[in-house]
């Protein structure tokens, strides 16, 4: 199985703030399968990234995906107020599909 | 629109059974692929498996096999995941997800999710 390892586990920033989430596979993810997800409390997860970098429809372009083989990056270019949440990377190219443990992005 | 609506909560007995529904409307639900995700009370998710609706094919995590059982109505545009054996640990809320277009060489992420179906083992 491929796992995900993300990092940091959480991040306290302000709005407005640039927000730099990592994702490390422990093997390579076949053909940069490799996508996002924010999730609120309460709330299913959303589709922000898939295949490492393209935006899912309806996604701010303030949202950006980086990486391949087994390093990834989403970047939140300025944070707003409604993207404090729980950020998930996911590899779907492999089974089983696995996801990482979510990295949380906090109010400071 | 897309959507997936799940049925509602359940409470279970230790050892139970559950049976989660996932009504799709909005597309052609024989043309992708349904999964099966579960997130525990404050933890991550854990993929449980999928199902082909077209052909009623199925794949499941190996921590899941024996246990889980996927199948669909596509008279309805349903897909249904059951759960037996049911322990505390199942306790979580399980949400389904639309995956790749059948039939499709290229994956897909998970672009539709349901609202998700809160299971709750205790006795």
């Amino acid at each position: 199985d491929i796992v995900l390892t993300q990092s940091p586990g959480t991040l306290s920033l302000s709005p407005g703030e640039r927000a730099t989430l990592s994702c490390r596979a422990s093997q390579s993810v076949s053909s940069s399968y490799l996508a996002w997800y924010q999730q609120k409390p309460g709330q299913a997860p959303r589709l922000l990234i898939y295949g490492a970098s393209s935006r899912a429809t309806g996604i701010p372009d303030r949202f950006s995906g980086s990486g391949s083989g087994t390093d990834f990056t989403l970047t939140i270019s300025r944070l707003e107020p409604e993207d404090f949440a729980v950020y998930y990377c996911q590899q779907y190219g492999s089974s089983p599909r696995t996801f990482g443990q979510g990295t949380k992005v906090e109010v400071k | 629109q897309v959507q997936l609506v799940q049925s509602g909560a359940e409470v279970k007995k230790p050892g139970a059974s559950v049976k989660v529904s996932c009504k799709a409307s909005g597309y052609t639900f024989t043309g992708y692929y349904m999964h099966w995700v579960r997130q525990s009370p404050g933890q991550g998710l854990e993929w449980m498996g999928w199902i082909n609706p077209n052909s009623g094919v199925t794949d499941s995590a190996q921590s899941f096999q024996g246990r889980v059982s996927m199948t669909r109505d596509t008279s309805v545009s349903t897909a249904n995941m059951e759960l037996s054996g049911l322990r505390s640990d199942d306790t979580a809320v399980y949400y389904c997800a639309r995956g790749s277009a059948v039939p499709t060489v290229t994956k897909a992420a998970f672009d539709i999710w349901g609202q998700g179906t809160m299971v709750t083992v205790s006795s």
